[in-house]
């Protein structure tokens, strides 16, 4: 019963290094999300994937690509890290694009120095 | 504009004082409205969702409702494993989500 499952769960980079955080959930969900979680700024959705093979921009989505690599994996790359994307990521996974819950992992949290 | 305020920030209570935490929306049309725990170093977990106002949904000590305007989180006779930060979320029309900047619940034995 794993759910949504993020790797790494932990990670320090230097500036300017790039890496992949990845996502699988094992619910048949249909859309899946990015979102960042920052102390006074809340959750913010970076890039979601309402079905598999389309992905759209969030609130925040620069400095970030995705890829929707089946109906189970959604990965979230950053080419050049910068300090400032030092957060918790999570990702998510639910039903439908309406109506249904958020399904969240348990995160990854990155720093950038 | 679409937004979603929770109040209060911080609540701190002794174990067994019950309370309320409260969500107030201003959305261009509800689909619905999500209710979540987050522990500390955990992701967000899924607690209730409320379509219409009126609805209330229970769970334990939690009980949620939801009017036009706003939904209350009641909590019964809260222990020491409630303390976690709660957040509401709300789905408008046209597909955004909104969550809430949330409560942080602390229960003292």
């Amino acid at each position: 019963n794993a759910g949504v499952t993020q790797t790494p769960k932990f990670q320090v980079l230097k500036t300017g290094q790039s890496m992949t955080l990845q996502c699988a959930q094992d619910m048949n969900h249909n859309s899946m999300y990015w979102y960042r979680q920052d102390p006074g700024m809340g959750l913010r959705l970076i890039y979601y994937s309402a079905s598999e093979g389309t992905t759209d921009k969030g609130e925040v989505p620069n400095g970030y690509n995705v890829s929707r690599l089946n109906k189970r994996e959604f990965s979230l790359r950053l080419e050049s890290a910068a300090p400032s994307q030092t957060s918790v990521y999570f990702c998510a996974s639910r039903w439908s694009s309406y109506n249904s819950p958020l399904h969240f992992g348990n995160g990854t949290r990155l720093t950038v120095t | 504009e679409d937004q979603v305020t929770q109040s209060p920030e911080a609540l701190r209570l002794q174990e067994g004082e019950s309370s309320s935490l409260n969500c107030s929306y201003t959305v261009s049309g509800l689909r619905g409205l999500f209710w979540y725990r987050q522990d500390p170093g955990k992701g967000p977990e899924f607690l209730f969702t409320l379509y219409s106002a009126g609805e209330e949904k229970e769970k334990e000590r939690l009980k949620a409702t939801l009017t036009k305007k706003e939904s209350f989180l009641h909590i019964t006779a809260p222990k020491p494993e409630d303390s976690a930060t709660y957040l509401c979320a709300v789905q408008a029309n046209g597909g955004k989500l909104i969550f809430g900047q949330g409560t942080e619940l602390s229960v003292k034995p």
